[in-house]
């Protein structure tokens, strides 16, 4: 199967700095999410970017399927942006997403 | 906007118990997924179910079972509750098998 590699692994920030977040791929990915697991457990989704770029708000994410990667771009961060970011993806001919083994962030006030 | 929802944030029970773990999605969706997440292990899927009654093994389907019967709902079984079972369960629902899933909050389970 693919692996999912993503960094870094931890990030400290003060509030109002900008990160890049990254995902890579060991193999093509056709389908691609992003996720904020909050301090509660829960997976927040924050995209579903199979290719190309989109953005919401302060947050936007970039995916180049055939160079196997993802970036996700966070904005003026605040502290309720802390917490861990995951990209998950499938590969052609399966529905079994793969989950990075996540970056966590802190965000200091 | 898609709900998933699960019946307990946290839930404690002792070895050998029957644990029920129920999750429920209002979107009409046709995939359901259990996963669990253990630290240093990520996210992991137990079993999948695209459609009633019908299901598939993930990648650690033992100790589990599922159970569809409706379309909303989608059920993780622990037969004999084992302490190593102790995680974190997350369930998930999607409209195609591949496409964009959707968490519920999650199940904080403890076997004792």
């Amino acid at each position: 199967g693919i692996q999912v590699e993503q960094s870094p692994p931890d990030l400290i920030l003060q509030e109002g700095a900008n990160s890049t977040l990254r995902c890579n791929f060991s193999d093509s990915v056709n389908n691609l999410q992003w996720f904020h697991q909050n301090p509660w457990g829960q997976l927040i989704n924050l995209f579903y970017i199979p290719s190309g770029t989109k953005q919401n708000g302060r947050l936007s994410a970039t995916t180049v399927a055939t160079e196997r990667y993802s970036l996700l771009y966070i904005s003026s961060s605040q502290t309720t942006d802390s917490g861990v970011y995951f990209c998950a993806g499938t590969t052609s001919g399966t529905y079994k997403y793969i989950f990075g083994t996540g970056t966590r962030l802190k965000v200091l006030a | 906007d898609v709900k998933v929802t699960q019946s307990s944030r946290y839930l404690v029970k002792r070895t050998g118990e029957k644990v029920f773990l129920e999750c429920v999605q209002d979107m009409d969706h046709e995939n359901m997924f259990w996963y669990r997440q253990d630290p240093g292990l990520g996210l992991r899927l137990i079993y999948f179910s695209y459609d009633v009654k019908m299901k598939e093994k993930g990648d650690i389907p033992e100790g589990y079972s599922v159970s569809r019967e409706k379309k909303e709902r989608f059920s993780l079984i622990l037969e004999s509750a084992s302490t190593n079972q102790t995680s974190m369960y997350l369930c998930a629902s999607s409209l195609n098998r591949a496409g964009e899933q959707f968490f519920g909050p999650g199940t904080r389970l403890t076997v004792l």
